[in-house]
């Protein structure tokens, strides 16, 4: 079975305070990425990880977000000083079938950031 | 930079009507392709994917595809619309036969009247 659940589903903060999201797969995949998504907008790659290795990172991900994927099971992702373009849905996804790579994802129903 | 276009950002159709949402992409090598759906307050949902061979592909729900690769195209249809058909279809490609990350369209948001 193919599934991700992500905590918490929605985030009210202010600005400039520190937020972190999880996402755990429930069954083992090797890839595991994340987007964000805006209103009216599609999803858009932030990064991704093969096991617990980070192997790519977008430019939009600033200094301020880090992800990290310590046991190659779960992963986290931090927005510090957050700001009110922050505010978005952060997607994580996986593989559909586990131990494939063909770029057919399976999308949590993510985590909705507000920044007031 | 790759990417993908979704020319129309907002169709409406009448319920049993015809329906083809278009999506065009960047070249890129191998491309794989991919139609998801997106009702309101719901996740993204895999319609049809597209990897090699017959050009002409099903999807659930009764959703297909064509890729024509001399137009960079993966244009999705359908021959009669539902009105549970109503939400945001975007189109996504992965380069390199599926080993760069999904890139998506900024979506087409279909709207189906009575």
């Amino acid at each position: 079975d193919t599934g991700v659940s992500q905590d918490p589903r929605h985030k009210i903060t202010k600005r400039g305070q520190n937020v972190t999201f999880r996402c755990d797969p429930i069954s083992e995949h090797n890839r595991l990425y994340w987007y964000r998504q805006t209103l009216g907008q599609g999803p858009e790659f932030l990064t991704y990880f093969q096991n617990e290795a980070q192997l790519e990172k977008s430019r939009l991900l600033s200094d301020r977000f880090s992800a990290e994927r310590p046991k190659g099971s779960f992963s986290t992702l931090e927005i510090q000083r957050t700001e009110q373009g922050d505010s978005a849905m952060y997607l994580c996804a996986v593989p559909y079938r586990a131990g494939t790579n063909t770029g057919e994802l399976f999308f949590g129903e993510g985590s909705r950031l507000t920044v007031l | 930079a790759q990417s993908v276009t979704q020319p129309d950002i907002h169709i409406t159709v009448s319920e049993g009507a015809s329906l083809e949402l278009r999506c065009n992409y960047s070249y890129g090598a191998t491309p794989y392709l991919f139609w998801y759906v997106q009702s309101p307050g719901q996740g993204l949902q895999l319609l049809l994917k597209y990897f090699s061979g017959d050009t002409l592909v099903q999807g659930i729900k009764g959703f297909e595809a064509e890729f024509k690769r001399s137009q960079s195209s993966f244009n999705l249809r359908k021959p009669s619309v539902h009105w549970s058909d109503a939400a945001e279809y975007f189109c996504a490609v992965a380069f390199n036969s599926g080993n760069t990350p999904l890139v998506f369209g900024k979506g087409t948001r279909l709207s189906v009247i009575a």
